[in-house]
């Protein structure tokens, strides 16, 4: 079973440059997470999406990222304006649909690593 | 909101010897789960371990073991007869249902685990 996709694996901008970030979930998991993990910390939760709606976005910062997932498949992460804070590997995870009374593993990809100069 | 603190940020362990991670965690919540995840210097984020909260046994998966303490709020990951494959961030999570289906994973800022030849 394919895992999860992530591309590309590295990117290097200048600071208010544009970038996106592309991934591929899982084939059949309907849930899909984008988090955001600065060197020396952990991964923090940017949105999850539940096939192409939005779940959870209340740590988006929605005036520069912006996320979509058409048709409940592959999602694009993209940042615009990006500042230098924005430097962090950016990982995709995603994981079966969950239920109440359940938990859904969350499959990570590779991550990619941007760096704002 | 939950809170999730590894306070050691660097271990080292000898191959073949037993290692303890701690984590402590802070949650208003009764029902949740904790998990330890490994990310290996390729970042490939791979779950090592779960908890549901309701259960009392600790969970073990081979040479991974955990002590859950819910009282405490604490959950420590025990490593037995370590091997240089288990060189890795380790990092603790924690996850509930918080409406409308959201299942956000909160992590620690992880630990840094060398195994020593």
């Amino acid at each position: 079973e394919a895992g999860v996709a992530q591309s590309p694996r590295y990117k290097i901008i200048e600071k208010r440059q544009s970038v996106a970030f592309w991934c591929n979930p899982i084939s059949g998991h309907a849930t899909l997470y984008w988090y955001q993990q600065i060197l020396g910390q952990g991964p923090k939760l940017l949105i999850q999406f539940q096939n192409n709606g939005v779940v959870d976005d209340s740590q988006l910062p929605k005036d520069r990222f912006s996320a979509e997932r058409l048709k409940g498949v592959d999602s694009t992460l993209k940042i615009q304006p990006a500042k230098l804070e924005d430097s962090a590997v950016y990982l995709c995870a995603s994981s079966l649909f969950p239920r109440r009374g359940t938990w859904g593993e969350q499959f990570f990809g590779p991550g990619t690593r941007l760096t704002v100069l | 909101a939950q809170t999730v603190t590894q306070s050691q940020p660097e271990m080292s362990v000898q191959e073949a010897e037993t290692v303890t991670l701690s984590c402590t965690y802070d949650t208003s919540e009764n029902n949740y789960y904790l998990f330890w995840y490994k990310q290996p210097p390729s970042r490939q984020m791979i779950l090592v371990i779960r908890q549901e909260a309701y259960k009392q046994q600790n969970a073990t998966e081979n040479r991974f073991s955990v002590n859950f303490q819910k009282a405490a709020k604490s959950f420590s990951l025990k490593i037995s007869d370590s091997q240089l494959g288990d060189t890795a961030m380790y990092f603790c999570a924690f996850m509930k249902q918080s409406g409308a289906g959201s299942y956000q994973l909160t992590f620690g800022k992880g630990t840094k685990l060398s195994v020593i030849p």
